[in-house]
């Protein structure tokens, strides 16, 4: 079955320009995840999504970050006024949602580059 | 202190050898752990989740817990070239948003043949 896609799978950018990144989740997937991986780093949580409220958005790094999700599907990430230190990899995942464990499963990222 | 420290490697064997990764925590809410294998240029993938103290073996893999020393170790036994990737620890809890995770920074481990 169709697992979580990404795209695009690469972006590169001028710095103060904004980007957009999107996520389709696997179907019936309530949570939602995006994640930030810096070169060589682990994964920085940014946001949550349950349904499309965002409980949790705790991990948005500054103002310049925000991210909308449509129902349970599309999510986008957008990032305004690029800087330099927004290049990294950006990760989204999607899990059934519930009070106990459910796997996360992952897209193939978006790599970011901030010229 | 962070919530997730991971032994940073990277860490080379010989194919065959036995590798033991490691993690440690802080809080003492994470109820499960959790494994994940990352190919350069890919997403994670889990490889294994446990939730309670003690041993959990699949294949050539083995996830140890142990809460009281909030300390997880996984064990690849006869390491392959095909598990050169980096690894990377996770601990979950459900909070008042609903489940939450946490990684370690990864372990970038090189099986050589």
């Amino acid at each position: 079955g169709a697992g979580v896609s990404q795209s695009p799978s690469n972006k590169v950018t001028e710095k103060g320009k904004d980007v957009e990144l999107r996520c389709d989740p696997i179907s019936g997937h309530t949570a939602l995840y995006w994640y930030r991986q810096r070169l060589g780093q682990g994964l920085e949580f940014l946001i949550y999504f349950q349904g499309n409220s965002a409980p949790d958005k705790s991990g948005l790094p500054s103002d310049r970050f925000s991210a909308e999700r449509t129902g349970e599907s599309v999510s986008t990430l957008t990032i305004q006024r690029t800087q330099q230190e927004d290049s990294a990899v950006y990760l989204c995942a999607s899990s059934l949602a519930g009070d106990f464990y459910n796997e996360q499963f992952f897209g193939p990222g978006t790599r970011l580059t901030v010229l | 202190q962070k919530e997730v420290e991971q032994d940073p490697g990277p860490l080379s064997v010989p194919e065959g050898a036995i590798v033991s990764l490691n993690c440690t925590y802080s809080n003492s809410a994470f109820q499960y752990f959790m494994w994940y294998r990352q190919y350069s240029r890919k997403g994670p993938e889990l490889l294994m989740y446990t939730y309670s103290s003690g041993n959990k073996e699949d294949g050539r893999f083995t996830a140890q817990v142990d809460k009281s020393s909030k300390y997880i170790s996984l064990f690849i036994r006869d390491s392959q070239p095909s598990d050169s990737a980096t690894y990377l620890c996770a601990m979950s809890a459900i909070g008042n948003y609903g489940q939450n995770f946490v990684f370690g920074p990864g372990t970038r481990l090189s099986v050589l043949p």
